[in-house]
């Protein structure tokens, strides 16, 4: 799986929209960009996914670059319970089989009143 | 219940003393991992079930760890004589075949005194 690079940690108003960074420079043609979340306490939770075209579903949206070596994910009105760790990842999707999925380190996300 | 679920919730274990922890994944869930995560980093695999069958167990740290799911559901965590370097957060999560989004349970947080 590709490696990926996420600022460690970031600040957001309460009702602003957080924008999170992810560059992935060596994401291959049939690797997919996966974002999920983890809440303090709780299991990761997925949030979405994308090959190259923008994707926005009921919790965020997820621009993808056109060379696709990063990607960006948007909350558009971050609340107080979007705090969380925001990970980044990059693997190969396929209609079944297996997928070892590698986390890394996460963006740690502080949403501010 | 709906989503996976872990327990025990924490546990606490004497140096050299085995523990096990169990899983129980979503109903009808083939693939089956687990994670462990230490603290503040992202999960890391240890292993990968496909119904009763263990894939992939490249991530576990040594042989001390086991692991098996012997009816295809739910799931067992097995440390022998636990070290302190084993204290960490142990995360299952399940996902349905042909799905791309894994559920994860909220872990059972292990401490080796």
């Amino acid at each position: 799986d590709a490696k990926t690079t996420q600022p460690p940690s970031m600040d957001c108003a309460e009702g602003r929209a957080a924008n999170l960074p992810c560059n992935h420079s060596t994401i291959s043609g049939n690797e997919y960009v996966y974002w999920y979340r983890q809440i303090h306490s709780q299991g990761p939770q997925y949030i979405i996914h994308g090959l190259k075209n923008n994707e926005t579903n009921e919790m965020a949206s997820l621009i993808i670059t056109e060379d696709r070596k990063s990607s960006t994910l948007i909350l558009p009105h971050a609340t107080l319970r979007d705090t969380a760790v925001y990970y980044c990842i990059v693997r190969v999707a396929g209609s079944g089989g297996y997928q070892k999925v590698t986390f890394g380190t996460g963006t740690k996300l502080q949403v501010i009143p | 219940g709906a989503g996976v679920s872990q327990s025990p919730r924490y546990k606490v274990a004497k140096r050299g003393q085995d523990v096990a922890l169990r899983c129980d994944p979503i109903s009808g869930h083939v693939s089956l991992f687990w994670y462990q995560q230490a603290l503040g980093q992202g999960p890391e695999f240890l292993t990968y079930f496909q119904n009763e069958a263990q894939l992939d167990k490249s991530g576990l740290p040594s042989d001390r760890f086991f692991a098996e799911r012997p009816e295809g559901s739910v799931s067992t965590l097995k440390i022998q004589r636990t070290q302190q370097e084993d204290s960490a957060v142990y995360l299952c999560a399940s996902r349905l075949q042909g799905s791309t989004e894994a559920f994860f349970g909220q872990g059972t947080r292990l401490t080796v005194v």
